[in-house]
This record gives structure tokens, C-alpha cells and sequence, in this order.
């Protein structure tokens, strides 16, 4: 059973540019969910998708868009970007909508320069 | 809305001490809560949760935290660290009316000295 993989692990984009952060989910699971983690702070819930339609968002503007595909893995893409964009962004996936079995991935490390 | 705090940024302890982390949340409906760890450069992991019924839970590591719904708190202890215990702990709260969007609290930076 492989878990959550995200991809890029690393990246570095100039302000205004956009990005995209994609996200395979483990083996069963339908639902997933974009967490924001900036330097120091707790994760924040940006986004979910269940069943490939959006199920819930968070407080995060409109440039902050995703996708959940057939296959239940997601796109996370962020337009216009800003430094404070700078992030670890963490994707999570559960079988239906249920908190307590999320399994988590390792993250993509987003810096804006 | 829900929220949590977690009333300690820091902790530093000797290892073969004990340790307790703090955690209080503010909910106006019934909640489920969790602890996870987080490693350097590392993603989220699931320590132990509360959904429903003994309200002690013990994760397989010896970590184990006590909902107490009189005073909205899930404090996280362990009688006894370990060097390897180092590690970011995070304390997190949903609700059967969230979904299973998770609020996280600040963070607590548990570091185990020799």
C-alpha cells in the first residue's frame, strides 16, 4: 500500500509567476485536502475535494485554485504568486470525508522570491 | 468556528523525564481530537486521536492524551522521553460538522537533551 507522494519536494518561483503542486493519494482513498504550512505556524486548511468536486475551503484567495482528478490525485495551483506564498504545502487523503483517517505526505517546499 | 491552542512554543526536557504538552481548544460543538508529529523536513504523522468513548488514548510509542470536555483540553504526556522523541507536535481539532477540515494549533517544539 504506498502512501501519500507529492511532487515537487523543493521548488522556487519568482513573484507573480504561477505554480502548480500535484499530489497522488494512497491506494482507496477519494478524498483529499491542501494544507498551507508557513515557516513556524500550524498547518492551514486551504482546500478539499471530495469525489472530484470541491467539499469545503478554507480563508485563502481565489488565485488559490485545484483540481481532484478520476484517479482521486490533485493539483494545487497558485497564480500571481506572493512571497508570503512561501510555504510548506501539505496534501492529506482519507477514504470519505473522515478526519481521523487522513494519511498525510511529506510536502512540497514552496519559496517565492 | 473552532480553534486550539497549544500553550507551549517550547519545551525542553532531560531524557528518561517526563513531559507534558498542552493543548486547549474552543469548540460550540462536539469535536474530534488529535496529536501528530512532525520530523524535520518531514510531513504529518499521526500520533493518536479521539473521536468517541475512553477518553484516554494511548499511542504504540507511549505517548497518551486525556480529553477532558470540562475544561476543552487534550494535554499530550509521556512518563518517560526519548532522545528520538525530538520532533514538532502538532494539536488539531475537527468536528462532525467540518467535515474533515482539521484546525491545527501553533505548534510545540519538544526537544530531548542527553
Amino acid at each position: 500500500e504506498t502512501g501519500v507522494t507529492q511532487s515537487p519536494t523543493h521548488l522556487i518561483k519568482t513573484r507573480g509567476q504561477q505554480v502548480t503542486l500535484r499530489c497522488s493519494s494512497q491506494s482507496g482513498h477519494n478524498t483529499v485536502s491542501w494544507y498551507q504550512q508557513a515557516l513556524g505556524q500550524g498547518p492551514q486548511f486551504i482546500f478539499q475535494y471530495y469525489r472530484e468536486e470541491e467539499n469545503g475551503r478554507g480563508n485563502f484567495p481565489p488565485r488559490f485554485s485545484g483540481l481532484q482528478f478520476p484517479n482521486y490525485s490533485s493539483e494545487l495551483n497558485v497564480n500571481a504568486l506572493e512571497l508570503d506564498d512561501s510555504a510548506l504545502y501539505l496534501c492529506a487523503s482519507s477514504s470519505g470525508l473522515n478526519a481521523g483517517g487522513y494519511t498525510f505526505g511529506s510536502g512540497t517546499r514552496l519559496t517565492v522570491v | 468556528a473552532q480553534s486550539v491552542t497549544q500553550l507551549d512554543s517550547q519545551v525542553p526536557v532531560f531524557e528518561e523525564a517526563p513531559v507534558e504538552l498542552r493543548c486547549n481548544y474552543s469548540s460550540s460543538v462536539s469535536v474530534y481530537l488529535f496529536w501528530y508529529v512532525q520530523y524535520p523536513n518531514q510531513g504529518l504523522q499521526l500520533l493518536l486521536k479521539y473521536l468517541s468513548g475512553s477518553t484516554l488514548v494511548e499511542s504504540i510509542n507511549g505517548f497518551e492524551a486525556e480529553f477532558n470536555k470540562s475544561q476543552t483540553s487534550f494535554h499530550l504526556r509521556k512518563p518517560s522521553v526519548h532522545i528520538s522523541d525530538t520532533a514538532e507536535y502538532f494539536c488539531a481539532v475537527s468536528s462532525p460538522l467540518s467535515g474533515s477540515r482539521l484546525t491545527f494549533g501553533e505548534g510545540t517544539q519538544l526537544t530531548v537533551n542527553p
